[in-house]
């Protein structure tokens, strides 16, 4: 059975630091990850959705790696800034394909 | 481009009631997926509809069942409400003509239940 693992679960950092967030699953055999950022309260917005032949997906300051041998993901955002702080989900499809199994996510405060 | 949409944004409702979820999905899409994500958690998958059938179930009980009409839009109800069904609930949308198509996500149902 799939499972997705975030690491940390908070994390707090000032303004301007690169920082890294880490997602695991435990089957490799994915088809492709997923990030995802959700405001409070909010719905999910797409981040990056790397295919498994891919290594690493970036847009603008995001860049998100993944090495499906060590059923490992990371997200490391740039020049972290205030209206970066949400919490950020990782997915990955079940093997049907039909539902995203999710981690508990990593809720990120970014103080100016 | 109208994204996916969802309806009513937030709802009170008391034990043991029961209460009618709408989503509308992306422009094009055809397969409505949903989701539950209790407070500080990651979203669990419900179940997901396709041709008006229900295509595949997450681990829910009965109480959780939907709908899919001709125009690609879903409901999803819930009987016999329980405290625990106090979440955000989140539509997704896709398109068929393949395994592993991206979902977009709507901005979710607050359900409380007191």
């Amino acid at each position: 059975k799939q499972e997705v693992t975030q690491i940390p679960a908070a994390l707090s950092v000032p303004e301007g630091e690169n920082l890294v967030l880490n997602c695991s699953f435990t089957d490799s055999a994915i088809y492709n990850l997923q990030w995802f950022r959700q405001d409070p309260g909010k719905g999910l917005t797409s981040l990056l959705l790397i295919q498994s032949s891919q290594r690493e997906q970036t847009s603008g300051r995001l860049n998100a790696s993944l090495d499906k041998s060590s059923g490992r993901s990371t997200l490391y955002i740039a020049a972290s800034q205030p209206g970066d702080s949400a919490t950020y989900l990782c997915a990955v499809p079940n093997q049907a394909g039909t539902a995203l199994i999710f981690g508990k996510g990593t809720t990120l405060s970014v103080s100016s | 481009d109208a994204g996916v949409t969802q309806s009513p944004t937030h709802l009170i409702k008391t034990r043991g009631q029961q209460v009618t979820l709408r989503c509308s999905p992306k422009s094009g899409h055809d397969t409505v997926s949903w989701y539950q994500q209790a407070l500080g958690q990651g979203p669990q998958f419900i179940f997901q509809y396709y041709e008006e059938e229900e295509r595949q179930r997450g681990n829910f009980p009965d109480r959780f069942s939907g709908h899919q009409f001709p125009n690609y839009s879903s409901e999803l109800n819930v009987n016999a409400l329980l405290l625990g069904d106090s979440a955000l609930y989140l539509c997704a949308s896709s398109s068929s003509g393949g395994r592993y198509r991206e979902q977009y996500f709507g901005p979710g149902t607050r359900l409380t239940v007191t």
